[in-house]
């Protein structure tokens, strides 16, 4: 089956932790994104990447980074400077990264702080 | 500021009656929208997008939108409701000058009652 695996699917972090977050995907897709879901909001973008060795910040990046060594991976690593983590992570990715194609989405991973 | 406003926090609608989410949005141009379904605990699933030509697009599940200019809305619609139509779904929005950049609305909850 083709898709998007993230994982974990619940993790915990305690303060002063950096933690990092697994996105995978076997769609040989160009474009993988980040979001950070907040209850009652929108998706806010943290990282995108429409190419290998390749990423820009989104609306809130700060306290977040991210690498895109593989096509197929890209990692989220939350760092101590995000005071506020506890959110659910979304990670998507689009075909070649144009405004007017459809995501694809992972599962989601809740991030919480001890 | 470019935003997409879903007025509704929660829609209650009754199995067999028709169903409509709405949005509305305030960007500049001619703007790419998209409606996306987020079922509990997972990632969002696309609906359906319109980028140019009939004003009315068909999705995924029987779900379909109207696009209308003059009201800048993009209002999500079906026929006859399924319980297992009760789900989070979000209005996105790409203004033509940005990149990679969607605007997402907070999300409306639709409860199904059978």
């Amino acid at each position: 089956d083709g898709g998007i695996t993230q994982s974990p699917k619940y993790l915990f972090r305690k303060e002063g932790q950096n933690v990092t977050l697994s996105c995978e995907q076997n769609l040989n897709h160009d474009a993988m994104y980040w979001y950070r879901q907040d209850p009652g909001q929108g998706l806010r973008l943290i990282y995108y990447s429409q190419i290998v060795n390749d990423f820009q910040k989104g609306d809130i990046a700060e306290g977040y980074s991210v690498s895109r060594e593989k096509k197929e991976s890209f990692p989220l690593t939350v760092t101590s400077a995000q005071k506020n983590p506890t959110a659910f992570y979304l990670c998507a990715s689009s075909i070649l990264g144009a405004t007017n194609e459809k995501l694809f989405f992972g599962s989601g991973t809740q991030l919480s702080v001890l | 500021a470019q935003s997409v406003a879903q007025p509704e926090d929660q829609v209650n609608v009754a199995e067999g009656n028709p169903l409509t989410v709405k949005c509305t949005y305030s960007v500049s141009g001619n703007p790419y929208l998209f409606w996306y379904v987020q079922y509990p605990n997972r990632g969002l699933q696309f609906l359906l997008k319109y980028i140019t030509g009939d004003n009315l697009v068909k999705g995924s599940y029987g779900f379909e939108a109207e696009f209308n200019k003059s009201q800048t809305s993009f209002h999500l619609k079906k026929p006859s409701a399924l319980v297992s139509d009760s789900a989070l779904y979000f209005c996105a929005v790409t203004p033509l000058d940005s990149n990679y950049q969607l605007i997402w609305g907070a999300g409306t909850k639709l409860i199904i009652k059978p």
